[in-house]
């Protein structure tokens, strides 16, 4: 089954503990992307990566980093989370240039 | 960066009726997507738009890319209670440096039996 697999589903941390969230998809998909969302503010793009190695900042990059190593993976890594990092994490792929993107189920994150 | 403004935020609707929704922006798209996006759920793909004027049907649900290429609506018909959910407008411009989805904030659609 065609599927973007997020872990864990739900996480709570504290301030300052790295954690890292992982993403894997089995489409062969190019282009992957995290987001995060906000009561009010909707999907908001952190990071993208068009191929491997390759990776880009999205409309709020601040505070996150991504890795690209392999085409089916692309973990979002949080080095010192903080609470207004509290949110709904979506992971999302397609084959190239966003299109048609796939999402993930989510990854409640709160940073207490 | 760009934008784009979802109407309406929310809608409290009967079952049976209509839904309309719409979304605008100042700037043009090549493409537009619709999704919908269920409680604990992620996003889920709708419909595709890829031509300006283009009219696409989705079973009950019907979307259109505007001619000015700046606008899109969907329609939902006799809406039943799994209609239920948020439902995303989102835009790609090719020509952005970017490259990357541009979301609206939503609409949250609720259906009364």
């Amino acid at each position: 089954e065609a599927q973007v697999t997020q872990n864990p589903r739900y996480l709570i941390t504290v301030t300052g503990k790295k954690l890292t969230v992982t993403c894997s998809q089995n489409m062969n998909h190019e282009y992957m992307s995290w987001y995060r969302q906000d009561p009010g503010l909707g999907l908001r793009q952190i990071y993208y990566s068009m191929n491997v190695e390759v990776t880009d900042k999205g409309d709020v990059p601040e505070g996150y980093k991504v890795s690209r190593k392999e085409k089916r993976n692309f973990p979002l890594i949080l080095e010192s989370p903080s609470p207004n990092q509290t949110s709904l994490y979506f992971c999302a792929s397609s084959f190239y240039g966003n299109t048609e993107a796939f999402f993930g189920q989510g990854t409640r994150l709160t940073v207490v | 960066g760009q934008q784009l403004n979802q109407s309406p935020q929310s809608m409290f609707i009967q079952e049976g009726e209509d839904v309309s929704m719409n979304c605008t922006s100042s700037s043009i798209f090549n493409t537009w997507l619709w999704y919908k996006q269920d409680p604990g759920e992620g996003p889920v793909l709708l419909i595709a738009l890829y031509k300006a004027g283009e009219l696409t049907s989705n079973g009950r649900l019907t979307a259109q890319f505007g001619i000015t290429r700046k606008d899109s609506f969907l329609n939902i018909s006799a809406s039943i209670p799994s209609d239920v959910g948020i439902y995303f407008c989102a835009g790609v411009n090719y020509g952005g440096s970017q490259g990357n989805l541009i979301f609206g904030k939503g609409t949250k659609l609720s259906v009364k039996p």
